[in-house]
């Protein structure tokens, strides 16, 4: 079974400085990894997604997220913090060994403050 | 403007009446599914629709209907609410479900208490 793993709850990190919220996932074949930002009383947005090809992906709001295929991890970084950036972040896998029967498994979710 | 509505937004009701939770979205998307959020528990599925007429259960699909009359809309139905379906609800939507690599939209959330 799919699955992915967000091991921090929380994420502080000072405005300027980069940051870099962890996910690992586990899936039979390849993945489809995806990262979603969630603001106070807001649905999730899409942030930026690892389909195939380049292992460094960039996306909205001047995030990235790093592929690793050998520590099955999809780290999401931004070189530059803003306080802006305060909120809540899911990483998202979807093994495509499933087919059209793929499902879409969320973590629990990293709540990431930046501070002053 | 592209987007997934849901109504009510907030909604405070008592074990056993009856409600439903309208989706709604304007993009022309056959996927639509519906999502709860619980604290440590991430988001977990309830259930989907690759289209009209076809529905399907996710991972939590105990004490709740859904159906999928027209494209647009994809209601969530508590036929007897309990506490325990106390949650934070999200109605997501993306084009073809065979085209894995498709991200959601997401509605704004319905927040449900049961009482």
């Amino acid at each position: 079974a799919q699955s992915v793993a967000q091991p921090e709850d929380q994420v502080n990190v000072a405005e300027g400085n980069p940051l870099t919220v962890k996910c690992t996932y586990s899936v039979s074949g390849n993945p489809y990894l995806f990262w979603y930002v969630q603001y106070p009383n807001r649905g999730l947005q899409f942030l930026l997604k690892y389909i195939t090809g380049d292992n460094l992906v960039k996306g909205s709001y001047g995030f990235e997220a790093e592929f690793n295929k050998s520590q099955t991890s999809f780290h999401l970084k931004k070189p530059s913090a803003l306080v802006s950036d305060s909120a809540l972040y899911f990483c998202a896998v979807r093994d495509t060994a499933a087919g059209t029967a793929s499902k879409l498994t969320f973590g629990t979710g990293t709540r990431l403050q930046v501070t002053l | 403007e592209a987007q997934v509505t849901q109504n009510p937004r907030y909604l405070i009701t008592v074990t056993g009446k009856k409600l439903t939770v309208t989706c709604s979205q304007n993009m022309n998307h056959e996927y639509m599914s519906w999502y709860r959020q619980d604290p440590g528990l991430g988001l977990r599925q309830i259930y989907y629709s690759m289209n009209v007429e076809v529905t399907d259960k996710g991972d939590v699909p105990e004490g709740y209907k859904v159906s999928r009359k027209e494209k647009r809309n994809f209601p969530l139905i508590l036929e007897s609410p309990s506490p325990n379906q106390t949650s934070l609800y999200f109605c997501a939507s993306s084009y073809r479900r065979d085209k894995l690599n498709n991200e959601q939209f997401f509605g704004p959330g319905t927040r449900l208490t049961v009482l």
